[in-house]
């Protein structure tokens, strides 16, 4: 089955600066990626999310890229501001139409103001 | 348009007792996700549903869990004899069609066994 692997765990930047968290997907056949910030004891909310018929998506200040050949995508968060720390979890959809997402562990993001 | 609609938010058991999640999808969404997540890990798939029926249950632990998406009211996952590693947060999703825009999280109910 689909592993996604997500890096950093922790990440902690200067409000102002850019934000870059990485995820690794096994499975070629996905074809779905969407991003999933979650603040403290709250639910998962879709930021921005990626078929694989693009290689980039942006929305304002956040963007997704992806490398289907090496299987990576990545979130971009340029001008961070402190209401951007919370957790971001990466996901990829196994076996491509199978509407089941695998997740990544997550990454604390951390804006200092 | 109400968004999904987990209750109870809380839900404290001691073990051995029964727990029933309910989620409520979004008017007119008739396909339901179900995910748990564990204390500072991501969220696990555990069940798949369309209306009176289950699609992928292949996350879900086979024995004390359960799962219905009946024709009318809410869908429940039930733990039944819960014990301690139950304990989480479990999240409930909806999609009319699919996720062809992405899940939509209901507020999720978090579990706690004494």
């Amino acid at each position: 089955g689909e592993n996604v692997e997500q890096h950093p765990s922790t990440l902690s930047v200067q409000e102002g600066d850019s934000a870059v968290i990485k995820c690794t997907y096994s499975d070629s056949a996905s074809n779905y990626f969407p991003w999933y910030k979650q603040e403290l004891g709250k639910r998962p909310q879709l930021i921005i999310d990626i078929r694989s018929n693009v290689g980039e998506k942006k929305d304002q200040r956040i963007a997704v890229t992806l490398n289907k050949t090496a299987k990576h995508f990545s979130l971009h968060i340029t001008e961070t501001q402190p209401e951007d720390s919370a957790v971001y979890f990466c996901a990829a959809e196994e076996e491509g139409g199978s509407e089941k997402l695998v997740f990544g562990k997550g990454t604390k993001l951390t804006v200092n103001p | 348009n109400a968004g999904v609609m987990q209750n109870p938010r809380h839900l404290v058991r001691r073990r051995g007792q029964e727990a029933r999640l309910r989620c409520s999808p979004v008017k007119g969404h008739s396909h339901v996700y179900w995910y748990r997540q564990l204390p500072e890990e991501g969220l696990k798939f555990m069940v798949y549903l369309q209306k009176e029926n289950i699609i992928d249950e292949s996350g879900m632990p086979k024995e004390r869990f359960s799962a219905e998406f009946p024709k009318e009211g809410p869908s429940i996952l039930r733990i039944q004899q819960v014990v301690r590693g139950d304990s989480a947060a479990y999240f409930c999703a909806s999609s009319g069609t699919g996720f062809r825009g992405g899940y939509t999280f209901g507020s999720g109910t978090r579990l706690t066994v004494v």
